[in-house]
């Protein structure tokens, strides 16, 4: 089993760039969630997808922010356009199903908007 | 308003004792919590889930209780090893929304041999 996978590692930008962060979710898996992880807030949720459709985006810090799922093997994560603020950790997760609800994470990809 | 609060000084320990680490929430009532471990630039990684119907859940090593009274959960690590440094997070899902995870800021955890 790969895991998660998330690409970019790293990626570093200019401020007003277009960045998109992807990820596919472990086989199988029926939940994806994207997070954001900073020193000072911790792991923040913003949007989680069950069966390929978004249920909760209430984590997404304004309009510069969107993801998408088209199917059940990948994942996007877009900013447009990205502000110095946006320089964090970002990761993808996957779950199971509803019976079992631990979540399985990627590697993360370090954002640095300069 | 709704918090939840992990020790934010890291904990050292000697090799082979027993760490122990808190996870206190206020104003959220809780379906479940769970564990996870986290190491430097990489994702953070299940460990344990406990329900609120169960006072203790124990995988090897690893003890985790809730007590929904006090509204804490304690995590144990027995017979602590060097390679069990790393930081754990707690994170509960709200009742009500079990997919939605809140988490802590994790404690720093560094067992010295």
């Amino acid at each position: 089993d790969a895991g998660v996978i998330q690409s970019p590692r790293h990626e570093v930008t200019e401020m007003g760039q277009e960045v998109t962060l992807r990820c596919k979710p472990i086989s199988g898996h029926n939940s994806l969630f994207w997070y954001r992880q900073t020193m000072m807030r911790g792991l923040e949720l913003l949007i989680y997808f069950n069966n390929n459709v978004p249920i909760d985006d209430s984590g997404m810090p304004e309009d510069r922010f969107s993801a998408k799922m088209p199917n059940a093997s990948f994942s996007t994560l877009k900013i447009q356009p990205s502000e110095p603020r946006d320089s964090a950790v970002y990761f993808c997760a996957s779950s199971p199903n509803r019976i079992s609800y631990e979540q399985y994470f990627g590697p993360g990809t370090r954002l640095t908007v300069t | 308003s709704q918090k939840i609060e992990q020790n934010s000084e890291a904990l050292n320990i000697q090799e082979g004792k027993t760490a122990t680490l808190t996870c206190n929430y206020t104003n959220y009532s809780p379906a479940y919590l769970q564990w996870y471990r986290q190491d430097p630039g990489r994702g953070p990684v299940f460990l344990l889930l406990i329900r609120e119907n169960e006072k203790e859940k124990r995988k090897e090593r690893l003890k985790v209780t809730f007590d929904t009274t006090l509204k804490q959960s304690l995590f144990h690590i027995t017979a602590s090893q060097p390679a069990d440094s790393a930081t754990y997070l707690c994170a509960l899902a709200p009742t009500g929304n079990n997919r939605k995870l809140i988490w802590g800021l994790g404690t720093s955890l560094a067992v010295n041999p």
